[in-house]
Protein backbone atom coordinates (compact mmCIF):
# COMPACT_ATOMS: atom_id res chain seq x y z
CA UNK A 1 0.00 0.00 0.00
CA UNK A 2 1.58 3.61 -0.64
CA UNK A 3 2.23 5.49 2.66
CA UNK A 4 1.64 8.74 4.04
CA UNK A 5 2.79 11.51 1.52
CA UNK A 6 4.21 14.59 3.11
CA UNK A 7 5.36 18.20 0.97
CA UNK A 8 7.53 19.97 0.70
CA UNK A 9 10.38 18.01 2.30
CA UNK A 10 12.30 20.74 2.98
CA UNK A 11 11.73 24.76 3.68
CA UNK A 12 13.38 27.50 4.46
CA UNK A 13 11.74 30.87 5.11
CA UNK A 14 12.27 33.88 7.18
CA UNK A 15 10.80 34.61 10.45
CA UNK A 16 7.14 36.33 9.95
CA UNK A 17 6.89 34.57 6.46
CA UNK A 18 3.78 32.29 5.91
CA UNK A 19 4.36 28.39 5.44
CA UNK A 20 2.25 25.51 4.47
CA UNK A 21 2.69 22.35 4.45
CA UNK A 22 0.38 19.30 2.72
CA UNK A 23 -0.31 15.94 3.71
CA UNK A 24 -2.33 13.19 1.86
CA UNK A 25 -2.62 9.70 4.32
CA UNK A 26 -2.77 6.28 3.93
CA UNK A 27 -6.08 5.49 1.70
CA UNK A 28 -9.24 4.58 3.76
CA UNK A 29 -7.54 5.60 6.62
CA UNK A 30 -9.76 7.91 9.12
CA UNK A 31 -7.48 9.60 11.49
CA UNK A 32 -5.18 12.02 10.72
CA UNK A 33 -2.38 13.82 12.79
CA UNK A 34 -0.29 16.21 12.57
CA UNK A 35 2.79 16.01 15.12
CA UNK A 36 5.89 18.86 15.44
CA UNK A 37 9.01 17.50 16.53
CA UNK A 38 11.70 19.48 17.39
CA UNK A 39 15.84 18.58 16.94
CA UNK A 40 16.54 16.13 19.92
CA UNK A 41 12.87 15.84 20.92
CA UNK A 42 10.04 13.42 20.42
CA UNK A 43 6.88 14.34 18.49
CA UNK A 44 4.25 16.46 20.00
CA UNK A 45 0.73 16.37 18.77
CA UNK A 46 -0.28 19.69 17.26
CA UNK A 47 -4.07 18.49 15.76
CA UNK A 48 -6.00 15.14 15.21
CA UNK A 49 -8.72 14.83 12.88
CA UNK A 50 -11.00 12.27 12.47
CA UNK A 51 -12.48 12.22 8.78
CA UNK A 52 -12.63 15.91 8.08
CA UNK A 53 -13.46 16.65 12.42
CA UNK A 54 -10.77 18.07 14.54
CA UNK A 55 -10.58 16.28 17.22
CA UNK A 56 -7.99 18.02 19.31
CA UNK A 57 -6.33 20.87 18.84
CA UNK A 58 -5.37 21.58 22.18
CA UNK A 59 -1.55 21.40 21.24
CA UNK A 60 -1.82 23.85 18.69
CA UNK A 61 -1.03 27.46 19.29
CA UNK A 62 -3.46 28.92 17.15
CA UNK A 63 -2.45 32.34 17.48
CA UNK A 64 -0.39 31.26 14.62
CA UNK A 65 -1.04 27.42 13.47
CA UNK A 66 -3.98 26.68 11.84
CA UNK A 67 -5.15 23.23 9.82
CA UNK A 68 -7.82 21.76 7.62
CA UNK A 69 -9.30 18.59 6.06
CA UNK A 70 -11.98 19.82 3.86
CA UNK A 71 -12.89 16.65 2.63
CA UNK A 72 -11.57 13.99 5.21
CA UNK A 73 -8.97 13.26 3.13
CA UNK A 74 -6.05 15.39 2.79
CA UNK A 75 -4.76 17.75 4.83
CA UNK A 76 -2.62 21.03 5.11
CA UNK A 77 -0.97 22.76 7.93
CA UNK A 78 -0.13 26.70 8.02
CA UNK A 79 2.02 28.57 10.08
CA UNK A 80 1.51 32.58 9.77
CA UNK A 81 3.38 34.48 10.77
CA UNK A 82 6.58 31.91 11.42
CA UNK A 83 9.00 32.35 14.70
CA UNK A 84 12.14 30.90 14.91
CA UNK A 85 11.30 28.36 17.52
CA UNK A 86 9.19 26.85 14.75
CA UNK A 87 11.82 25.04 13.47
CA UNK A 88 11.14 21.93 13.61
CA UNK A 89 9.98 18.16 11.57
CA UNK A 90 6.38 18.12 10.64
CA UNK A 91 5.24 15.21 10.65
CA UNK A 92 1.96 14.02 9.37
CA UNK A 93 0.28 10.26 10.38
CA UNK A 94 -2.53 8.21 9.78
CA UNK A 95 -4.35 5.83 11.52
CA UNK A 96 -7.65 2.97 10.95
CA UNK A 97 -9.06 2.45 13.93
CA UNK A 98 -6.79 1.32 17.40
CA UNK A 99 -4.39 0.37 14.24
CA UNK A 100 -0.48 2.33 15.17
CA UNK A 101 0.38 5.07 13.40
CA UNK A 102 1.99 4.91 9.68
CA UNK A 103 4.00 8.38 9.53
CA UNK A 104 5.15 9.94 6.37
CA UNK A 105 8.59 11.29 5.71
CA UNK A 106 7.85 15.00 7.27
CA UNK A 107 8.76 18.77 6.37
CA UNK A 108 11.67 19.57 7.95
CA UNK A 109 10.92 23.79 8.39
CA UNK A 110 13.95 25.98 8.70
CA UNK A 111 12.62 29.40 9.86
CA UNK A 112 15.80 32.44 9.56
CA UNK B 1 -0.29 15.68 32.83
CA UNK B 2 0.83 12.01 31.09
CA UNK B 3 4.83 11.48 30.76
CA UNK B 4 6.50 9.54 29.15
CA UNK B 5 10.07 9.04 30.25
CA UNK B 6 12.93 6.95 27.95
CA UNK B 7 16.51 6.36 29.36
CA UNK B 8 19.36 6.67 28.37
CA UNK B 9 19.33 9.76 25.94
CA UNK B 10 22.10 8.38 24.34
CA UNK B 11 23.89 5.06 23.97
CA UNK B 12 26.91 4.37 21.86
CA UNK B 13 27.89 0.74 21.29
CA UNK B 14 30.09 -1.98 19.83
CA UNK B 15 28.77 -4.51 17.26
CA UNK B 16 27.33 -7.63 18.55
CA UNK B 17 26.84 -5.95 22.11
CA UNK B 18 23.06 -6.16 23.67
CA UNK B 19 21.30 -3.19 24.32
CA UNK B 20 18.64 -2.10 26.45
CA UNK B 21 16.65 0.87 26.06
CA UNK B 22 14.14 1.72 28.75
CA UNK B 23 10.41 3.72 28.92
CA UNK B 24 8.55 4.10 31.62
CA UNK B 25 5.07 6.13 31.44
CA UNK B 26 2.26 7.81 34.16
CA UNK B 27 -0.60 7.89 31.65
CA UNK B 28 -4.33 8.21 33.05
CA UNK B 29 -6.59 5.64 31.16
CA UNK B 30 -3.31 4.05 29.72
CA UNK B 31 -4.07 1.46 26.71
CA UNK B 32 -1.07 0.35 24.94
CA UNK B 33 2.79 1.55 24.78
CA UNK B 34 4.43 1.72 20.91
CA UNK B 35 8.37 1.51 20.25
CA UNK B 36 9.29 2.92 16.95
CA UNK B 37 12.83 3.38 15.21
CA UNK B 38 13.56 6.58 13.04
CA UNK B 39 16.59 7.16 11.38
CA UNK B 40 16.54 9.69 9.00
CA UNK B 41 12.94 10.27 7.59
CA UNK B 42 9.65 8.55 9.26
CA UNK B 43 9.41 6.59 12.53
CA UNK B 44 8.72 3.25 11.48
CA UNK B 45 6.94 1.03 13.65
CA UNK B 46 8.28 -2.22 15.63
CA UNK B 47 6.11 -2.78 18.85
CA UNK B 48 2.76 -2.34 20.08
CA UNK B 49 2.38 -4.18 23.47
CA UNK B 50 -1.48 -4.46 25.48
CA UNK B 51 -0.73 -6.91 27.92
CA UNK B 52 1.91 -7.15 30.52
CA UNK B 53 4.92 -9.69 30.85
CA UNK B 54 3.90 -11.07 26.96
CA UNK B 55 7.33 -10.80 25.05
CA UNK B 56 6.80 -9.45 21.80
CA UNK B 57 9.93 -10.57 19.26
CA UNK B 58 11.33 -9.62 15.95
CA UNK B 59 14.09 -11.11 14.77
CA UNK B 60 16.92 -9.47 16.99
CA UNK B 61 14.40 -6.93 18.49
CA UNK B 62 12.14 -8.11 21.39
CA UNK B 63 10.10 -6.10 23.92
CA UNK B 64 8.20 -6.68 26.77
CA UNK B 65 5.61 -4.40 29.28
CA UNK B 66 5.13 -4.32 33.02
CA UNK B 67 1.83 -2.79 33.74
CA UNK B 68 2.48 -3.02 37.58
CA UNK B 69 5.67 -0.88 37.51
CA UNK B 70 4.54 0.91 34.79
CA UNK B 71 7.68 0.32 32.49
CA UNK B 72 9.08 -1.29 28.77
CA UNK B 73 12.16 -2.46 27.87
CA UNK B 74 13.28 -3.08 24.18
CA UNK B 75 16.14 -5.14 23.64
CA UNK B 76 18.56 -5.31 20.73
CA UNK B 77 21.05 -8.41 20.69
CA UNK B 78 23.73 -8.52 18.11
CA UNK B 79 23.71 -5.26 17.10
CA UNK B 80 24.29 -4.21 14.13
CA UNK B 81 25.45 -0.43 12.41
CA UNK B 82 22.11 -0.50 10.70
CA UNK B 83 20.44 -0.24 14.10
CA UNK B 84 21.78 3.10 15.03
CA UNK B 85 18.70 5.18 14.99
CA UNK B 86 16.40 6.66 17.41
CA UNK B 87 13.89 4.80 19.33
CA UNK B 88 10.86 6.43 20.00
CA UNK B 89 8.24 5.00 22.87
CA UNK B 90 5.09 6.19 23.04
CA UNK B 91 1.40 5.43 24.60
CA UNK B 92 -1.99 5.59 23.62
CA UNK B 93 -4.98 5.85 25.91
CA UNK B 94 -8.58 3.59 26.08
CA UNK B 95 -10.11 7.36 25.75
CA UNK B 96 -8.09 8.61 22.98
CA UNK B 97 -8.08 5.75 20.27
CA UNK B 98 -5.17 5.92 18.41
CA UNK B 99 -3.23 8.70 19.19
CA UNK B 100 -0.01 9.04 20.88
CA UNK B 101 2.10 10.33 23.70
CA UNK B 102 5.68 10.36 22.78
CA UNK B 103 9.08 10.12 25.00
CA UNK B 104 12.42 12.06 24.53
CA UNK B 105 13.61 8.83 22.39
CA UNK B 106 16.95 7.46 22.63
CA UNK B 107 19.75 7.95 20.09
CA UNK B 108 21.85 4.54 19.67
CA UNK B 109 24.67 4.80 17.74
CA UNK B 110 26.26 0.98 16.83
CA UNK B 111 30.03 0.93 16.21
CA UNK B 112 31.90 -1.11 13.66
Amino acid sequence: EAGVAQSPRYKIIEKRQSVAFWCNPISGHATLYWYQQILGQGPKLLIQFQNNGVVDDSQLPKDRFSAERLKGVDSTLKIQPAKLEDSAVYLCASSLGLSPLHFGNGTRLTVT
Amino acid sequence: EDKVVQSPLSLVVHEGDTVTLNCSYEVTNFRSLLWYKQEKKAPTFLFMLTSSGIEKKSGRLSSILDKKELFSILNITATQTGDSAVYLCAASKETSGSRLTFGEGTQLTVNP
